[in-house]
């Protein structure tokens, strides 16, 4: 299996901007995480799926964030509109659910200007 | 909630053993995990302990007490590739919450 499979790598926007956020989980895992990571706050959990079902998302920061998982194998994040305070890493992570062990994906690197 | 403290920063030499404490606060515990994340990339998994006691995989070693909310990650033989940062990370109901992470340095 090729991972954690997220997209863009590095994605540079301007405020006010609609940006996109794609993840494709490993095959067969059946929970999905988006998190947020930034040299203050650092790893934060946004929100996380079982099932394809959003199960918490009380860590994504305000109504301007929203996720998406419509199948198994495809989960998006989108942020409408984006602000300059958005500009973190925000990487997706798969496991099965009664694993303990997390696979991270490499990541899309944010800036918003 | 939850809540994990561990040190911001660790340095040691290479060849030596360090040793990363992580203590946390949650509303409902099933285990502690430890990730490796190197500058500009992802975090990998390391270990995982349930129960108390040590759990050993090479190099590495994790001890939980859930008595005391208290773990360790022991790093041995340390390498001048273990330079990274670590997290901890309580595994909670239903949600897993990651530390601040403490960010080592290993110099020759």
């Amino acid at each position: 299996d090729a991972g954690v499979i997220q997209s863009p790598r590095h994605e540079v926007t301007e405020m006010g901007q609609e940006v996109t956020l794609r993840c494709k989980p490993i095959s067969g895992h059946n929970s999905l995480f988006w998190y947020r990571q930034t040299m203050m706050r650092g790893l934060e959990l946004l929100i996380y799926f079982n099932n394809n079902v959003p199960i918490d998302d009380s860590g994504m920061p305000e109504d301007r964030f929203s996720a998406k998982m419509p199948n198994a194998s495809f989960s998006t994040l989108k942020i409408q509109p984006s602000e300059p305070r958005d500009s973190a890493v925000y990487f997706c992570a798969s496991s099965f659910q009664a694993s303990t062990e997390a696979f991270f994906g490499q990541g899309t690197r944010l800036t918003v200007v | 909630g939850q809540s994990l403290e561990q040190p911001s920063e660790v340095t040691a030499v290479e060849g030596a053993i360090v040793q990363i404490n992580c203590t946390y606060q949650t509303s409902g515990f099933y285990g502690l995990s430890w990730y490796q994340q190197h500058d500009g990339g992802a975090p990998t998994f390391l270990s995982y302990n349930a129960l108390d006691g040590l759990e050993e995989t090479g190099r590495f070693s994790s001890f939980l007490s859930r008595s005391d909310s208290y773990g360790y990650l022991l790093l041995q033989e340390l390498q001048m590739k273990d330079s990274a940062s670590y997290f901890c990370a309580v595994k909670g109901y239903q949600k897993v919450t990651f530390g601040t992470g403490t960010k080592l340095q290993v110099i020759p």
